[in-house]
């Protein structure tokens, strides 16, 4: 099972926004509306952040935001805030597969 | 609160055998598919391996088919990966997480453990 396609860094000041991309195919990202991103600090458990393709859970600041467009899903971090500093996956988990993706380091400047 | 605690992990030799287990609380644990999945070195997650609530359907990667076994126990809120004949790109750290869903196939990891670590070395 191919992993999706992030992009491998990103960054952003304090207060801007980024924006992380997350590629698949119709089989995956494109087919369902599973798609979840992840928050993970080394050496910490990963924590979700964005469910079902743009489902925030209870505790996760509304500075977070996910959507989706043919097979690609995005992450957005507005506002962002130095505690924003770490690794995002994302992730679907459709049908079939059970894919993650290659994870991007999310870097405040 | 949910509470997810793995053991198990350590160093073994390639060919060797290693059994983690997961300590489930907070939840009522017979009710949700549970994962396996891991982390290797510098890499990105990988799934691993899925059990539904009563063991009726079992997944697992095409990289660890054969050589790993995913069980669970209800009455004891655990979750178990028997993992053999252990290879050196088996090297990360497991994590058990829960998945929430509508059925086995679909749905998302919504709590995760703190991982253990696997390390297959000479």
């Amino acid at each position: 099972q191919s992993a999706l396609t992030q992009p491998p860094s990103a960054s952003g000041s304090p207060g801007q926004s980024v924006t992380i991309s997350c590629t698949g195919s119709s089989s995956d990202v494109g087919g369902y509306n599973y798609v979840s991103w992840y928050q993970h600090h080394p050496g910490k458990a990963p924590k979700l952040m964005i469910y079902e393709v743009t489902k925030r859970p209870s505790g996760v600041p509304d500075r977070f935001s996910g959507s989706k467009s043919g097979n690609t899903a995005s992450l957005t971090v507005s506002g962002l805030q130095a505690e924003d500093e770490a690794d995002y996956y994302c992730s679907s988990y459709a049908g079939t597969k059970k894919v993650f993706g290659g994870g991007t380091k999310l870097t405040v400047l | 609160e949910v509470q997810l605690v793995e053991s198990g992990g350590g160093l073994v030799k390639p060919g060797g055998s290693l059994r983690l287990s997961c300590a489930a609380s907070g939840f009522t644990f017979s009710s949700f598919t549970m994962n396996w999945v891991r982390q290797a070195p510098g890499k990105g997650l990988e799934w691993v391996s899925s059990i539904s609530t009563s063991n009726g359907y079992i997944d697992y990667a095409d990289s660890v088919k054969g050589r790993f076994t995913i069980s669970r126990d209800n009455a004891k809120s655990s979750l178990y990966l028997q993992m053999n004949s252990l290879r050196a790109e088996d090297t990360a750290v497991y994590y058990c997480a829960r998945v929430v869903g509508p059925d086995f196939w679909n749905g998302y990891v919504d709590d995760w453990g703190q991982g253990t670590q696997v390390t297959v070395s000479s």
